[in-house]
């Protein structure tokens, strides 16, 4: 099983819509969880960083956090074309060789058609 | 405020050679990471280290190693260079020691794109 696991895609949502990327992890310890964007060709963008269980609201972004089922959303309301890129999910691992450690998943390819 | 700095942009290199990129952190940043970042493998973490000492290591052969320097600013270097080494090469920079600080958020320099033939 992967530290880290994203289902790569590609998602393709029409403009306006919500856009709904999934994440789960393996380490039951992990504390800290972060959205990354990446455009082709560029490097990755923090965009949502979320600790606590829960929801955590940042303009059009709404990252979603479960601990108990290991499981971290991010959501995109009223998705543009200019969202359209590959949105990787990250987690600081807290058990084992891994301890520390921010953990990227292979990232998920989002496409806004208009 | 200047961004993670990483040089050269792009670099091509031969099977055997040895490389050694550079990063320099936000301001007041005081740790830098290192991941390379693949098609296939997405990216894996190399390393990263907080006030001159490496503070954690990820599953690469001892070709790859690191170092930083008093100011923060970091080198990564490949030793004896193979094909499989070709990879976008990104660095990080972070207030603090990531395991150490586990809310520490990192920031990215626009990589080192590596083709080794």
């Amino acid at each position: 099983q992967k530290e880290v696991e994203q289902n790569s895609g590609p998602l393709s949502v029409p403009e306006g819509a919500i856009a709904s990327l999934n994440c789960t992890y393996s380490d039951r310890g992990s504390q800290s969880f972060f959205w990354y964007r990446q455009y082709s060709g560029k490097s990755p963008e923090l965009i949502m960083f979320i600790y606590s269980n829960g929801d955590k609201e940042d303009g059009r972004f709404t990252a979603q956090l479960n601990k108990a089922s290991q499981y971290v959303s991010l959501l995109i309301r009223d998705s543009q074309p200019s969202d359209s890129a590959t949105y990787l999910c990250a987690v600081i691992l807290a058990g084992g060789t891994s301890y520390g450690k921010l953990t990227f998943g292979q990232g998920t390819i989002l496409t806004v058609h208009p | 405020k200047a961004g993670v700095t990483q040089t050269p942009r792009y670099l091509i290199k031969t099977r055997g050679q040895q490389v050694t990129l550079s990063c320099s952190p936000i301001s007041g940043h005081r740790s830098v990471s290192w991941y390379q970042q693949t098609p296939g493998q997405g990216l894996q973490f190399l390393f990263e280290y907080f006030s001159e000492t490496q503070r954690n290591k990820g599953n690469f052969p001892g070709r790859f190693s690191g170092r930083q320097f008093s100011n923060s600013r970091s080198e990564m270097n490949v030793s004896t260079l193979e094909l499989g080494d070709s990879a976008l090469y990104l660095c990080a920079s972070s207030l603090e020691w990531v395991s150490r600080a586990t809310n520490e958020k990192l920031f990215f320099g626009s990589g080192t794109q590596l083709s080794v033939l």
